[in-house]
């Protein structure tokens, strides 16, 4: 079956501008989590959603970033007022619950580029 | 808090050799932990999980892992390298109960692969 999916793959914005990731959970997937992936940063939780909720907000690295998940599938994280430091790969992972052995089943990322 | 180290950021070896990824990990509580591998230019993708079940786990591609509590350890190993093992792996630990199952990433393991 189809796994996660998101666009754009890659994307290049000048500084200051807002850009929006979208990502495709596996159909059924409950819950949905964004990372970043960075060359200082390593691998980094940024938010989770179950079905349209995000309980914790706080992996998000500054107010220009957030959120939303419609319809218990597909969800948008947006970054206002873009930075250099922004520049990463954003990865969208989803599994069927939020329980700690679920596994995450990842997406191929969107490679973002702030110049 | 949950945390893993990977202790070494690149290994080297022979094609025909063993593997041997080395994660420590430390947790509060029972942890779920992971082996994600990333192929470049392509999405993370799970080798093998342990979740309390039976301490040395098999994966795909022949790793496999042992969970050792007494050692705070989820080494990953592997008989034999092939060319194709190289990559970028992964150790993860899986997040407190009442964290929605987010993960936390060591900081990667380069293998390289000499023929």
């Amino acid at each position: 079956g189809a796994g996660v999916s998101q666009s754009p793959s890659n994307k290049v914005t000048e500084k200051g501008k807002d850009v929006e990731l979208r990502c495709d959970p596996i159909s059924g997937h409950t819950a949905l989590y964004w990372y970043r992936q960075s060359l200082g940063q390593g691998l980094e939780f940024l938010i989770y959603f179950q079905g349209n909720s995000a309980p914790d907000k706080s992996g998000l690295p500054s107010d220009r970033f957030s959120a939303e998940r419609t319809g218990g599938s597909v969800s948008t994280l947006t970054i206002q007022r873009t930075q250099q430091e922004d520049s990463a790969v954003y990865l969208c992972a989803s599994s069927t619950g939020l329980f700690i052995q679920e596994t995450q089943y990842f997406g191929p990322g969107t490679r973002l580029l702030v110049l | 808090a949950q945390s893993v180290t990977q202790l070494d950021s690149h290994v080297s070896v022979s094609e025909g050799t063993p593997v041997l990824l080395r994660c420590n990990y430390s947790s509060s509580y029972s942890p779920s932990l992971f082996w994600y591998v990333q192929h470049p230019n392509k999405g993370l993708q799970l080798l093998l999980k342990y979740t309390s079940a039976a301490t040395l786990v098999k994966g795909i591609n022949g790793f496999e892992a042992e969970f050792k509590k007494s050692e705070t350890s989820f080494h990953l190993t592997k008989p034999s390298a092939h060319m194709s093992d190289a990559a970028e792996y992964f150790c993860v630990v899986s997040g407190a109960y009442n964290q929605g199952g987010k993960l936390i990433f060591g900081q990667g393991t380069e293998l390289s692969v000499k023929p």
